[in-house]
């Protein structure tokens, strides 16, 4: 089955750096994109931005440009998410999911299904 | 930037029918996704492009989008329905491509 796991729990301090992992499995790995999404402690769902997973291309949340970088490494079917500069606010679940493109008829993209999440706590 | 609106809480008794709305500029003409989330679980898709079901999520589920709403139906509501329903939506004239709604807590009283 389409599968994506999550590397585990990272507690860091104000301005470190938190690189979070994305292990694919079930599907060709470049056939689709990998999004990220942020869930702060009680709060809804934040995209954060998306890589091809075909050819490296990226597209990152206006907010996060020059402080976060993704990338993916095919021959493992792996996807990372690296946030430099952390600050308290950035205190959060992070998730990655895999998009979905229907470019026929109405555009449409969507996520399925996603990871199990990685907290990232950010705290002096 | 593209803005989705949703009820923060709906509350609805056991076997009735639930529906979370989910309101924007000319949504209608945007394709619509709805994720379930139950707490301390990633999201789950449960409706996509506006009313497809994926495979394992049951018929109580459906969807429909029309003008400036789109709506998520639950029918014949269970206990287990209980969770937090997200809208979603791509935007290219955004900066934010992807946009979520705020979210609703579904209470099953």
């Amino acid at each position: 089955q389409v599968q994506l796991v999550q590397s585990g729990a990272e507690v860091k301090k104000p301005g470190a750096s938190v690189k979070v992992s994305c292990k694919a499995s079930g599907y060709t790995f470049t056939s689709y994109g990998i999004s990220w999404v942020r869930q702060a402690p009680g709060q809804g769902l934040e995209w954060m931005g998306w890589i091809s997973a075909y050819n490296g291309n990226t597209n990152y949340a206006q907010k996060l440009q020059g402080r976060v970088t993704m990338t993916t490494d095919t021959s493992t079917s792996t996807a990372y998410m690296e946030l430099r500069s952390l600050r308290s606010d950035d205190t959060a679940v992070y998730y990655c999911a895999r998009m979905v493109v229907n470019s026929s008829g109405r555009y449409g993209v969507w996520f399925d299904p996603w990871g199990q999440g990685t907290l990232v706590t950010v705290s002096s | 930037s593209y803005v989705l609106t949703q009820p923060p809480s709906v509350s609805v008794a056991p076997g009735k029918t639930a529906r979370i709305t989910c309101g924007g500029n000319n949504i209608g003409s945007k394709s619509v996704h709805w994720y379930q989330q139950k707490p301390g679980q990633a999201p789950v898709l449960v409706i996509y492009y506006d009313s497809d079901r994926p495979s394992g999520i049951p018929e109580r589920f459906s969807g429909s989008n029309s003008g400036n709403t789109a709506t998520l139906t639950i029918s014949r509501v269970e206990a287990g329905d209980e969770a937090d329903y997200y809208c979603q939506v791509w935007d290219s004239s955004s900066d934010h491509l992807v946009v979520f709604g705020g979210g609703t807590k579904l209470t099953v009283l």
